[in-house]
């Protein structure tokens, strides 16, 4: 089994919907959890970064941080076409394990 | 403030030979990682730099090597290629690495192994 489990999709929802993207973890070390967008023939761009449990919003985003269920969100609000990319999840422990542990991405198609 | 560079872009290569992947971090990051990315296993951490010295390594055979320069440009080495490298190869710059770091990413560099 994975350390993090993410739902590869493809996901697919009209333009102006909700979107809620999940992960969830089996190590209950991990304490930063980040989230990636990816667009095709790109490399990952940091969307998202909160630290342990609890809600960040950003715009049209929010990440939301569950430890006690190991498990992590993302909602985009007002989903547009442009969202259409892979959302990957990312998770490290400590201040002494820099290693990042990854999900294997959600791919999301907005359709207009 | 230009981004980080990976080059080539891509590449095709036979099993058995050895490739290297170069990446130029943005101006004033220390701290160079290397990952692998496959639709099965997603992205996997292979080593990270600082300073020319390697710092953290994933769990990645021997073939894959690498190395940073003093101007913290860093290279990535895979030798006798197997079918099973074919891959993305990303590389991300941060500052000092440190675990409250941002990450960023270069586009990559698309390895096809025949």
């Amino acid at each position: 089994q994975k350390e993090v489990e993410q739902d590869p999709g493809p996901l697919s929802v009209p333009e102006g919907a909700i979107v809620s993207l999940n992960c969830t973890y089996s190590n209950s070390a991990f304490q930063y959890f980040m989230w990636y967008r990816q667009y095709s023939r790109k490399g990952p761009e940091l969307l998202m970064y909160t630290y342990s449990s609890g809600n960040k919003e950003d715009g049209r985003f929010t990440a939301q941080v569950d430890k006690s269920s190991k498990y992590i969100s993302l909602f985009i609000r007002d989903s547009q076409p442009s969202d259409s990319a892979t959302y990957l999840c990312a998770m490290r422990g400590g201040y002494s394990n820099y290693q990042l542990i990854w999900g294997a991405g959600t791919k999301l198609i907005i359709k207009p | 403030k230009a981004g980080v560079t990976q080059t080539p872009r891509y590449l095709i290569k036979t099993r058995g030979q050895q490739v290297t992947l170069s990446c130029s971090p943005i101006s004033g990051h220390r701290s160079v990682s290397w990952y692998q990315q496959t639709p099965g296993q997603g992205l996997q951490f292979l080593f990270e730099y600082f300073s020319e010295t390697q710092r953290n390594k994933g769990n990645f055979p021997g073939r894959f090597s690498g190395r940073q320069f003093s101007n913290s440009r860093s290279e990535m080495n895979v030798s006798t290629l197997e079918l099973g490298d074919s891959a993305l190869y990303l590389c991300a710059s941060s500052l000092t690495g440190d675990f409250q770091n941002i990450q960023y990413f270069g586009a990559g560099t698309r390895l096809s192994v025949l």
